[in-house]
């Protein structure tokens, strides 16, 4: 596709519930990301993924959150028993390789914007 | 990450230019300003990079002086359309760990 696309667009959950949210990275980019947004919280980083496999989860906030990616382009990212403090906008961006320079722009999706009852 | 400091927010007129700066004094050698851009319900979109002097590119100019302790995103002749959130960050150039604060949200007006 010509840009990174998330699903759902929405998902508005019970407290306790699991969620996966999903992210289709550009075609050849091989490093993904998963940020939250939040108000008040500005972008926090989440996970880095290079292929397949995640060199850096520092941000995972607690063990109910988790990500996989498979075949170095679908990535999925799991919240189990969810609670309020989750809810947020989740972003996925995806660039050719690991960076923030003009060379290795992240290019963000629309996020899933998740509410958590 | 170096902080950040940039106003809350800014209004302006169509065909106007915007200026927005960014406050940077424990910037490192070795880092980078970077511009991002939001629109509402979508990501954030890279504007513009730069290291030290001016920088040009189709959709903005960033000006960084010679200390580098700042830095000014200029949007020439806003339209509506331009109506965002702009996100100013400073950090190494391979520091993928974007971080954002609440940035300057840039209201264009007819």
């Amino acid at each position: 596709g010509a840009g990174v696309s998330q699903s759902p667009s929405n998902k508005v959950t019970e407290k306790g519930k699991d969620v996966e949210l999903r992210c289709d990275p550009i075609s050849g980019h091989t490093a993904l990301y998963w940020y939250r947004q939040s108000l008040g919280q500005g972008l926090e980083f989440l996970i880095y993924f290079q292929g397949n496999s995640a060199p850096d989860k520092s941000g995972l906030p607690s063990d109910r959150f988790s990500a996989e990616r498979t075949g170095g382009s679908v990535s999925t990212l799991t919240i189990q028993r969810t609670q309020q403090e989750d809810s947020a906008v989740y972003l996925c961006a995806s660039s050719l390789a690991p960076g923030a320079s003009t060379e290795e722009t992240q290019y963000f999706g629309p996020g899933t914007r998740l509410l958590v009852l | 990450l170096a902080k950040t400091t940039q106003p809350i927010s800014m209004d302006s007129y169509e065909g106007q230019e915007v200026n927005i700066t960014c406050s940077h004094n424990n910037i490192a050698t070795n880092d980078y300003i970077t511009w991002y851009q939001q629109f509402p319900s979508q990501g954030p979109r890279f504007i513009i990079q730069g290291y030290k002097t001016k920088v040009t590119n189709e959709v903005a100019s960033l000006f960084i002086p010679a200390d580098r302790k700042s830095s000014t995103l200029s949007l020439p002749r806003v339209s509506l359309s331009d109506t965002a959130v702009y996100y100013c960050l400073v950090g190494r150039s391979n520091d993928y760990k974007l971080s954002f604060g609440a940035g300057t949200t840039v209201t264009v007006r007819a």
